[in-house]
């Protein structure tokens, strides 16, 4: 079945404490992207990545870190997480960048809480 | 820059009720427009698409015309059912090309009661 696998679905952690969120597609697609979620701001553009070892940063990508040594996976790491990185976080892929023919296909997302 | 601007919600309705989200979307050049839904505890899904002006995107009854004149794309379904409850989402992909992300809205919250 083609997905998009986040792990884990729920964390909480403590402030300063470093984390990784893991993504992986096994559609073979080129482009992956983070993205957060917050009430009354809808998603927002982290890092993404165009293909692999080619990164480059989002929206608001502040406080986070990606690296894409592998085709298949784009983790998420927060080096010192504070409070407002509590967010829902949603790992996406595409064929080839988010266009008509290439569609983003969303990962089940990752609830954080940094306290 | 460009943006996507959606209706407040949420949006309360009783099953088989008209639904309408409206959605305005600001752009240079010729933006795709997207529908996308998230149903709860789940990542959003693509619901429906469109390219160009006048073009209709449809997809498990919902409709959404994208209007250059008004820059509007706004999703309608002719009778909702409870399990239409959702957040949907309109997006825009700039230049109609491979691009490096979407812009999304705010999201619309969909209630259908029984």
């Amino acid at each position: 079945e083609a997905q998009v696998t986040q792990n884990p679905r729920y964390l909480i952690t403590v402030t300063g404490k470093k984390l990784t969120v893991t993504c992986s597609q096994n559609m073979n697609h080129e482009y992956m992207s983070w993205y957060r979620q917050d009430p009354g701001l809808g998603l927002r553009q982290i890092y993404y990545s165009m293909n692999v070892e080619v990164t480059d940063k989002g929206d608001v990508p502040e406080g986070y870190k990606v690296s894409r040594k592998e085709k298949r996976n784009f983790p998420l790491i927060l080096e010192s997480p504070s409070p407002n990185q509590t967010s829902l976080y949603f790992c996406a892929s595409s064929s080839v960048g988010a266009s008509y023919n290439s569609p983003l296909h969303f990962g089940n997302g990752t609830r954080l809480t940094v306290t | 820059g460009d943006s996507v601007t959606q209706m407040e919600g949420p949006v309360t309705l009783s099953e088989e009720a008209f639904l309408t989200i409206n959605c305005t979307y600001t752009a240079t050049g010729y933006p795709s427009l997207f529908w996308y839904v998230q149903y709860p505890g789940e990542g959003l899904q693509l619901l429906l698409k469109a390219t160009k002006a006048d073009d209709k995107g449809s997809n498990k009854g919902f409709e959404a015309t994208y209007r250059k004149e008004t820059t509007s794309f706004h999703l309608e379904k002719g009778s909702v059912q409870v399990s239409d409850s959702a957040v949907y989402f309109c997006a825009l992909s700039a230049y109609g090309g491979a691009t490096n992300k979407l812009i999304f809205g705010t999201g619309t919250l969909l209630a259908v009661q029984p």
